[in-house]
């Protein structure tokens, strides 16, 4: 079973508020990864990282930002929350090589009134 | 660029019924073909995948195998139970293009009926 860990696996808050979403893995996996999952389920990439102090953009813009410390940590920060962030957001990491194979984390769905 | 295309849903079934859900992909490369599968209010999570042409990938009775020459990846499974309603992804990863990212298809929502 993987680790990797998302929290809060549920948050509401109020439009124009700063907010971080925490991902955490335990793997030692240099890659990972944040993608975005609309009602229809499909997956956008939003950020993803190779390793320590690389972090590049994704697929689909996005006005968030993340930062990458430590190997094990990932987080996801919006400044000034609005509606149209509200989805669910998850975290995934990867080994690399030839393997590829990806963990996710549980999601965290985010509501912003 | 790399791109999967999945059936779409939503896939409704008795169980007991033989699933199948089409994948196809197209690559510049040669890459490892995946299906995840993602349970209600869960994460994604790894069904079964395989690395090279011709190779079966089988996990929990669901089995896929890698045809080169149609560009597929077809999932099955002979016999579907009401635990196996989930989305299922098919994706693709080749190390070699695309910084090693992985390309997911759309989802496919299944629902297995008593």
């Amino acid at each position: 079973e993987a680790d990797i860990y998302q929290t809060p696996r549920y948050l509401v808050i109020g439009t124009g508020k700063k907010i971080t979403l925490e991902c955490s893995q335990t793997m030692g996996h240099d890659k990972m990864y944040w993608y975005q999952q609309d009602p229809g389920m499909e997956l956008h990439l939003i950020h993803y990282s190779y390793g320590v102090n690389s972090t590049e953009k994704g697929d689909l813009s996005s006005e968030s930002t993340v930062s990458r410390i430590r190997t094990e940590h990932f987080p996801l920060t919006l400044e000034s929350a609005r509606p149209s962030h509200t989805s669910q957001y998850l975290c995934a990491s990867s080994e690399g090589g030839n393997q590829e194979t990806q963990y996710f984390g549980p999601g965290t769905r985010l509501l912003v009134l | 660029g790399d791109s999967v295309t999945q059936m779409e849903g939503p896939v409704t079934l008795s169980e007991e019924a033989f699933l199948t859900i089409n994948c196809t992909y197209t690559a510049t490369g040669y890459p490892s073909l995946f299906w995840y599968v993602q349970y209600p209010g869960e994460g994604l999570q790894l069904l079964l995948k395989a690395t090279k042409a011709d190779d079966k990938g089988s996990n929990k009775g669901f089995e896929a195998t890698y045809r080169k020459e149609t560009t597929s990846f077809h999932l099955e499974k002979g016999s579907v139970q009401v635990s196996d309603s989930a989305v299922y992804f098919c994706a693709l990863s080749d190390p070699n293009t695309n910084a090693g990212k992985s390309t997911f298809g759309d989802g496919t929502t299944l629902t297995v009926k008593p």
